[in-house]
């Protein structure tokens, strides 16, 4: 079956450092990569995808490059802001017109950004 | 504008209660799902509908029955509720049947006492 992986948390990090946060996937087929972000007493919000490998997903400064020959889709932000604290969840959907679509979620890795 | 929205955000009852999750979305999607977070934060989907029509039953225990009485609704309800239930429970939803990208609402958080 498809299955997430993503590095443990938590992370702390100061303000303006660099982020790497480790995802590693298995699936078959071709499923399609995914970030999301969950704040404090909030629902998940896409943070960016990448349908196909070597496709790069980008937002808010954050960046993902889904590598096939590895299975993986880190997630990286050169400077974070304590504004980007959260739970971030790595996930990939697969299915088909008559499975529906499911998404398949990491464990979420705990981001704290301390000023 | 809230696109995808649940009540309650939050609730507390006790084992062997009946309690029922309402989420409504004014995105136009046709597919909506339900999935619960432990605590642990772990993400796992329990249903998915789609133009009202359940297309994902995950192994779920039958004291919890989905209903989508039209497209931009999906309730869950919840028979004889046990200690384990306690979770936050997410409404998401999409447009079309095959995508990963997800709406979710902000989540009711019930707890079992």
């Amino acid at each position: 079956g498809n299955s997430v992986t993503q590095m443990e948390g938590p992370v702390t990090l100061s303000e303006e450092a660099f982020l790497t946060i480790n995802c590693t996937y298995t699936a078959t087929g071709y499923p399609s990569l995914f970030w999301y972000v969950q704040y404090p007493g909030e629902g998940l919000q896409l943070l960016l995808k990448a349908t196909k490998a070597d496709d790069k997903g980008s937002n808010k400064g954050f960046e993902a490059t889904y590598r096939k020959e590895t299975t993986s889709f880190h997630l990286e932000k050169g400077s974070v802001q304590v504004s980007d604290s959260a739970v971030y969840f790595c996930a990939l959907s697969s299915g088909s017109e008559t499975s529906g679509s499911r998404l398949t979620f990491g464990e979420g890795t705990q981001l704290t950004v301390n000023p | 504008d809230t696109a995808v929205s649940q009540t309650p955000k939050y609730l507390v009852t006790q084992m062997g209660n009946d309690k029922s999750i309402k989420c409504e979305q004014n995105l136009g999607h046709d597919t909506m799902y339900w999935y619960k977070q432990d605590s642990k934060k772990f993400l796992k989907i329990m249903f998915s509908y789609n133009n009202k029509e359940l297309i994902i039953n995950e192994t779920v225990p039958n004291r919890f029955s989905p209903k989508s009485p039209d497209k931009a609704h999906l309730n869950l309800h919840i028979n004889s509720l046990e200690l384990g239930d306690s979770a936050v429970y997410f409404c998401a939803s999409s447009q079309g049947i095959k995508t990963g990208e997800q709406y979710f609402g902000p989540g009711t958080r019930l707890t079992v006492t």
